[in-house]
């Protein structure tokens, strides 16, 4: 069975940082891209980043740039989001998701439960 | 950024009826085009990827269609489980987006 569990959520102060750890089991995991999406409290879905397969290659909205870092260590199947600089608006709960291909474009065909991620002074 | 615009926001229906979601892109994004259920509390699920392809596990009654900028998203007979969220997602170019989500209630 596909799981991703999320890991690392909690409350921060704004300018403070917070690492997401997203552990994967139960398929190949370098064969598959890894994105982080968020969605704030009666929000929707906001993708935030993506890394490839090997993590040679990663993207990241306009809102996470310069600010938020994605890795991965396909040796213990696992992707990371790392969280600087952090602002009021990036309270979201953050969800872990598969891409259905190597890269960045295609659907999410599996989700983490999510990590609720408090962004307040 | 591509902008994917929902119709309608929200929606009430009685079980049984048929149900149709609509999602406009802002432009030309062929068939890169995917639905996600959502229920309270929980994470998105997949539903129809490609437009119109079910996932597998799906159950028959959800539908896709469209492509270029107008897609649709039909429920043929609404049940009381299908009580959630519905989000388009297009994947034509970076960054993803989603609509902003159509809320189903039942009447």
């Amino acid at each position: 069975e596909v799981q991703l569990v999320e890991s690392g959520g909690g409350v921060v102060r704004p300018g403070g940082s917070l690492r997401l750890s997203c552990a994967a089991s139960g398929f190949t995991f370098d064969d598959y891209g890894v994105a982080w999406v968020r969605q704030g409290p009666g929000k929707g879905l906001e993708w935030v980043s993506g890394i490839n397969w090997n993590g040679g290659r990663t993207r990241y909205a306009d809102s996470a740039k310069g600010r938020f870092t994605i890795s991965r260590d396909n040796a213990n199947k696992s992707v990371d989001l790392q969280m600087n600089s952090l602002r009021v608006e990036d309270t979201a709960v953050y969800y872990c998701a598969r891409v259905h291909n190597s890269g960045f474009l295609y659907y999410f065909d599996s989700w983490g439960q999510g990590a609720l991620v408090t962004v307040s002074s | 950024d591509i902008q994917l615009t929902q119709s309608p926001s929200s929606l009430s229906a009685y079980v049984g009826d048929r149900v149709t979601i609509t999602c406009q892109a802002s432009q030309d994004i062929s068939n890169y085009l995917n639905w996600y259920q959502q229920k309270p509390g929980k994470a998105p699920k997949l539903l129809i990827y490609d437009a119109s392809n079910l996932e597998t596990g799906v159950p028959s009654r959800f539908s896709g269609s469209g492509s270029g900028t107008d897609f649709t998203l039909t429920l043929s007979s609404l049940q009381p489980e299908d009580i959630a969220t519905y989000y388009c997602q297009h994947y034509d170019d970076l960054p993803i987006t989603f609509g902003q989500g159509t809320r189903l209630e039942i009447k």
